[in-house]
C-alpha cells in the first residue's frame, strides 16, 4: 500500500527553527510537494522536490532523499503567522498526489 | 484573477438529499480535482478530470458523480447524501498532471 507519515503535532518558539519530517512509501515517485494550510482555509503550495537535495525559498527550505523515502521542511526565523498545518504529498506513478495527514505546527511567543 | 472558487461555502443536508458542489477556475488549467478532507486523514481524491468532457475516478469515488462540461467548471454531485459524506470538500486545478495543484477555499458539508 501507499503511505505517507509525518508527525501529528509540533511546537516551536517564535524566532527559532523547526524541521518537519515526512517519510513515504508509494508506487512510483514523480515528485514531493509541501503545502501550508491555515485552519479553515485552503492548502497553499510551498515547495516541490523531484531530485535529491535541498531547495531553498526564503525562510523555507525542503530536502529530499529518494533512496531513503524521506523529506523534510525546514522553517527558519519562525513567525506567529507560521502557525498552521503542513501537508506532505507525493505524486505517484499515476501522477496522483498521495497526502499525509499533516503536521500541526504551534508557535509560542 | 480569482483563481479557484467554490460554491457553496457551507451546507447542511439531511440523509438522502442531493446536492451539487460547483468549482470554477479562471487559470485555463486542463486538470481539475475534487478531494475530501477528514480529521486525522490526508486529503483523498474523489474524482478528477484531465480536460473538458473527461472525468476519472480517484481513490474514494463511491457515492459521488462529476461532470466537466466546460473547461473552467467541475461539478461534484451527491445523489443521496449519507452521514459518512460529512467532510470538507476541496477543488483544485493544475496546468498538467505533474504540475502544482491550486486549491479553492473549500465547502463544508454536514449530513444529518
Amino acid at each position: 500500500g501507499q503511505n505517507i507519515d509525518q508527525p501529528t503535532e509540533m511546537t516551536a518558539t517564535e524566532g527559532a527553527i523547526v524541521q518537519i519530517n515526512c517519510t513515504y512509501q508509494t508506487s512510483g515517485f514523480n515528485g514531493l510537494f509541501w503545502y501550508q494550510q491555515h485552519a479553515g482555509e485552503a492548502p497553499t503550495f510551498l515547495s516541490y522536490n523531484v531530485l535529491d537535495g535541498l531547495e531553498e525559498k526564503g525562510r523555507f527550505s525542503s530536502f529530499l532523499s529518494r533512496s531513503k523515502g524521506y523529506s523534510y521542511l525546514l522553517l527558519k526565523e519562525l513567525q506567529m503567522k507560521d502557525s498552521a498545518s503542513y501537508l506532505c504529498a507525493v505524486m505517484d506513478s499515476n501522477y496522483q498526489l498521495i497526502w499525509g495527514a499533516g503536521t500541526k505546527l504551534i508557535i509560542k511567543p | 484573477n480569482a483563481g479557484v472558487t467554490q460554491t457553496p461555502k457551507f451546507r447542511v443536508l439531511k440523509t438522502g438529499q442531493s446536492m451539487t458542489l460547483l468549482c470554477a477556475q479562471d487559470m485555463n488549467h486542463e486538470y481539475m480535482y475534487w478531494y475530501r478532507q477528514d480529521p486525522g486523514m490526508g486529503l483523498r481524491l474523489i474524482h478528477y478530470s484531465v480536460g473538458e468532457g473527461t472525468t476519472a475516478k480517484g481513490e474514494v469515488p463511491d457515492g459521488y458523480n462529476v461532470s466537466r462540461l466546460k473547461k473552467q467548471n467541475f461539478l461534484l454531485g451527491l445523489e443521496s447524501a449519507a452521514p459518512s459524506q460529512t467532510s470538507v470538500y476541496f477543488c483544485a486545478s493544475g496546468p498538467a498532471a505533474q504540475e502544482t495543484q491550486y486549491f479553492g477555499p473549500g465547502t463544508r458539508l454536514l449530513v444529518l
